[in-house]
Parts: C-alpha cells; sequence; structure tokens
C-alpha cells in the first residue's frame, strides 16, 4: 500500500508568489490533516479535514494560507502571497479515525518550502 | 502550561543497549491517545507506536515499548537493542478533544537521539 503522497518534495519560490502543496492521503483513510514544522513552533496542526469537508482551521496562521480537498483522494494547501516567514516543512498525514484505536496519523514525506 | 513535555533535547547511547526517551503530558480529557514518532535527518516523520488513555497494558511494537504511566501522566519510550539507524529526533505526542470542543494534536519539542557504536 502506497503512504502518504506529497509534491512537490522541494519548493523554493520569491515572496509574493503563490505557492501551491499537495497531498494525495492514504486509500480509505476519512481524516486529513495539514502540519507545519518549523525550528521556532515545532510541528503545528494548521487544519483537518473529514470526509473531504474542513473541520477545523483553528491552527491556519493567516488568511493567505487556505486549505481545499475537492474528493478523498487529493488535497491542496496554498499561500497567496507567499513570505519568507512561510518557510518551514509542510506535512499532510491521515487517518481512519479521529479518535480510537485506528486513529493514527501517518505522515506523508513532506515539502520543504523557501520563501526568498 | 506545556502540554507535551520531553525534558532531555540529546540523548547518547551504546549501540545494543536499551534507552528510555521521556515524555509527560498535561489534559483533563478522560480519553487520549498518545503516539512516539520518529524523524531522521531525511526528515520524513515515522510513526513507531500508539498507546490509547484506555489501554489497560502497555503497547509495544517490536522494539519499541511505551511505558504509560496514566496516573504520573507519562508515556516514556524504550528502545531496546538500540541500533545505529535509531539516530534521529523522537517526537511525543497527545491527541486530545478538550471539554470545550475541537480536536488537538499536540507535539513535544523532541529528543534528538545519537547512537555510539
Amino acid at each position: 500500500d502506497a503512504g502518504v503522497i506529497q509534491s512537490p518534495r522541494h519548493e523554493v519560490t520569491e515572496m509574493g508568489q503563490e505557492v501551491t502543496l499537495r497531498c494525495k492521503p492514504i486509500s480509505g483513510h476519512d481524516y486529513l490533516f495539514w502540519y507545519r514544522q518549523t525550528m521556532m513552533r515545532g510541528l503545528e496542526l494548521l487544519i483537518y479535514f473529514n470526509n473531504n469537508v474542513p473541520i477545523d482551521d483553528s491552527g491556519m496562521p493567516e488568511d493567505r494560507f487556505s486549505a481545499k480537498m475537492p474528493n478523498a483522494s487529493f488535497s491542496t494547501l496554498k499561500i497567496q502571497p507567499s513570505e519568507p516567514r512561510d518557510s518551514a516543512v509542510y506535512f499532510c498525514a491521515s487517518s481512519f479515525q479521529l479518535a480510537g484505536p485506528r486513529e493514527t496519523q501517518y505522515f506523508g514525506p513532506g515539502t520543504r518550502l523557501l520563501v526568498l | 502550561a506545556q502540554k507535551i513535555t520531553q525534558t532531555q533535547p540529546g540523548m547518547f547511547v551504546q549501540e545494543k543497549e536499551a534507552v528510555t526517551l521521556d515524555c509527560t503530558y498535561d489534559t483533563s480529557d478522560p480519553s487520549y491517545g498518545l503516539f512516539w514518532y520518529k524523524q531522521p535527518s531525511s526528515g520524513e516523520m515515522i510513526f513507531l507506536i500508539y498507546q490509547g488513555s484506555y489501554d489497560q497494558q502497555n503497547a509495544t511494537e517490536g522494539r519499541y515499548s511505551l511505558n504509560f504511566q496514566k496516573a504520573r501522566k507519562s508515556a516514556n519510550l524504550v528502545i531496546s537493542a538500540s541500533q545505529l539507524g535509531d539516530s534521529a529526533m523522537y517526537f511525543c505526542a497527545m491527541r486530545e478533544e478538550p471539554n470545550t470542543g475541537g480536536f488537538k494534536t499536540i507535539f513535544g519539542a523532541g529528543t534528538r537521539l545519537f547512537v555510539k557504536a
């Protein structure tokens, strides 16, 4: 079984540009999560979806960030316009359950974003 | 207040010895989940082990075991027979659903483990 797939693996862009990160969750997983990892703040949950519906986006830092999940096998995280402080590793994760014995979140390889 | 505390920023262990990585947590939610992840230098987050708050027995997965002490709110990871490939950053995480609503997964700051040959 393929794990969570993310693209691109690395992204370098200039301040002000739009950035789109992509994620394909594990087939059959109903929950999808977007995280950001920085040295200063560690791993932070940005938003999560249940059956393609955004449930909690309270972790999204600003209106410049938006996330969508048009179907069960695809999600995007968009930053427009990007700023240097957005430089981080962005992880996508998925799970069967939100709580319970099948709640383990499996992470993708991450997208390393650098905004110049 | 820190929800997940990993007090050891870095640790050394000799190859083939066992090592314990500490994790304490803070929650008033009666139902929660605890996780350990490994992050090698390549950057991916690898799931190691899970413990549910209602689980009576400590979780084990191969060389990994979770020493769950509910009253002390600790969930230490024990790695037996350390290998050079175990050198990595290790994160403890907790899933909770606060009474105020919502859902949270919170990660600790991590412990960097160095395995010496």
